[in-house]
Order: C-alpha cells, then sequence, then structure tokens
C-alpha cells in the first residue's frame, strides 16, 4: 500500500486560495487519489478523486502530475468553515477496503 | 436513512465490560468498513463487509474485537473486557459497491468510546 505525505499544519486566511500538497513516491500504476475532510466530532466526507491530470468539482480541484508521485488539492477562497482536516489517501480501486489514511492536514482559516 | 447512522454516538464503559456499536450503513450499500480513530490522530481500518461477508479483518487490534454483519445491512462492532487503550472514536463507512474508499464512501459520525 502506498504511504502517502502531507504537511502536519498549514494557516489560511479566508477569502486565498489554499493547495496542499500530497507526497505518494511509491504509487501504483492501478492507484487512485482520493482526498477526504474531517470536521471535528464528525466522520470523513470525500471531497474529489483523481487517477492523472487535473479534476475539478463544485469544492475542489486536484492535480496531478505526469508523474503521478504528488498530488495537490486546492481550494478556491475558503472560508472559516473550510478549517478542517485534509487527507491525501491512495489505492487500489480494487483493493479501496484497505485504504490507509495518514495523519492528514490540519487547515486553519483565519478572519 | 439519509446517512449512515452509527448508535450510541457516546459510550462510557467501565475496563473489563463488553460493549456494542452499531453502524446502520445507507441502504443498498455493498460496502461496510470499521475505522479506529485516536485523538490527534487519522482513521485505522479494522475490518472490511461486502454483503454480509468479511472479507478483510486484519486491522482488529485484538482477539476480544469482533465484527458482524448478519444480513448485509446493520453492522455491530463488538469489544469483550474492554481496556483503557480501547478507548477512540470507531467509525462506520458505508459505499455503494466494493470499491471501498478509493469511492465516495460516507461516513457515519462515530461513536466516542470512553473506557474508565
Amino acid at each position: 500500500l502506498a504511504k502517502t505525505t502531507q504537511p502536519i499544519s498549514m494557516d489560511s486566511y479566508e477569502g486565498q486560495e489554499v493547495n496542499i500538497t500530497c507526497s505518494h513516491n511509491n504509487i501504483a500504476t492501478n492507484d487512485y487519489i482520493t482526498w477526504y475532510q474531517q470536521f471535528p466530532s464528525q466522520g470523513p466526507r470525500f471531497i474529489i478523486q483523481g487517477y492523472k491530470t487535473k479534476v475539478t468539482n463544485e469544492v475542489a480541484s486536484l492535480f496531478i502530475p505526469a508523474d503521478r508521485k504528488s498530488s495537490t488539492l486546492s481550494l478556491p477562497r475558503v472560508s472559516l468553515s473550510d478549517t478542517a482536516v485534509y487527507y491525501c489517501l491512495v489505492g487500489d480501486l480494487l483493493g479501496g477496503f484497505k485504504t490507509i489514511f495518514g495523519a492528514g492536514t490540519r487547515l486553519f482559516v483565519k478572519a | 436513512g439519509a446517512g449512515v447512522s452509527q448508535s450510541p454516538r457516546y459510550k462510557v464503559a467501565k475496563r473489563g465490560q463488553d460493549v456494542a456499536l452499531r453502524c446502520d450503513p445507507i441502504s443498498g450499500h455493498v460496502s461496510l468498513f470499521w475505522y479506529q480513530q485516536a485523538l490527534g490522530q487519522g482513521p485505522e481500518f479494522l475490518t472490511y463487509f461486502q454483503n454480509e461477508a468479511q472479507l478483510d479483518k486484519s486491522g482488529l487490534p485484538s482477539d476480544r474485537f469482533f465484527a458482524e454483519r448478519p444480513e448485509g445491512s446493520v453492522s455491530t462492532l463488538k469489544i469483550q473486557r474492554t481496556q483503557q487503550e480501547d478507548s477512540a472514536v470507531y467509525l462506520c463507512a458505508s459505499s455503494l459497491d466494493d470499491r471501498g474508499l478509493n469511492t465516495e464512501a460516507f461516513f457515519g459520525q462515530g461513536t466516542r468510546l470512553t473506557v474508565v
């Protein structure tokens, strides 16, 4: 199972764009990259998933370079309510049940 | 229901007591997972069900932990003879198919277990 490395914490201000980078040097050919968000006292919530290049949905964008050894979650114009822990997961769709969470990145958004 | 429901939300158990934690997944979801989350840490995999079949239980920390999903819907995580190190939040998640967390899995709010 591919291991991921993320910054432990990040600070930002309301209205700014936040980019959280995740390293996954041992990513396998069949692995997808998935990001989850977790607020205190709640379970994680799926944000976005991708395999290569760029994926965008209504809440975030995911940038994946050609070598796929890293990925960047981009949150446009963050608000105070985006303060949470963000997890980068890497796994094979067929073996996804054992996907490993790391410690995640704690994002603090300030007014 | 609209989402994954876990009960109870909070449980305080005396050391040595047995506890049972319930998870009601989203109706029709094939996959069900249990995770354990210690304070300040990411969730750690405990076990996985595909319908009623427990396909992987390698994350269960000891033989005091037991999970079941007899009819392929509701699941129960049972912890026997609880110890203080069992104190954690226990999260349940479900997903529509068998692609696990690499598709859109839905988590419950968790059960916070405190062993005193």
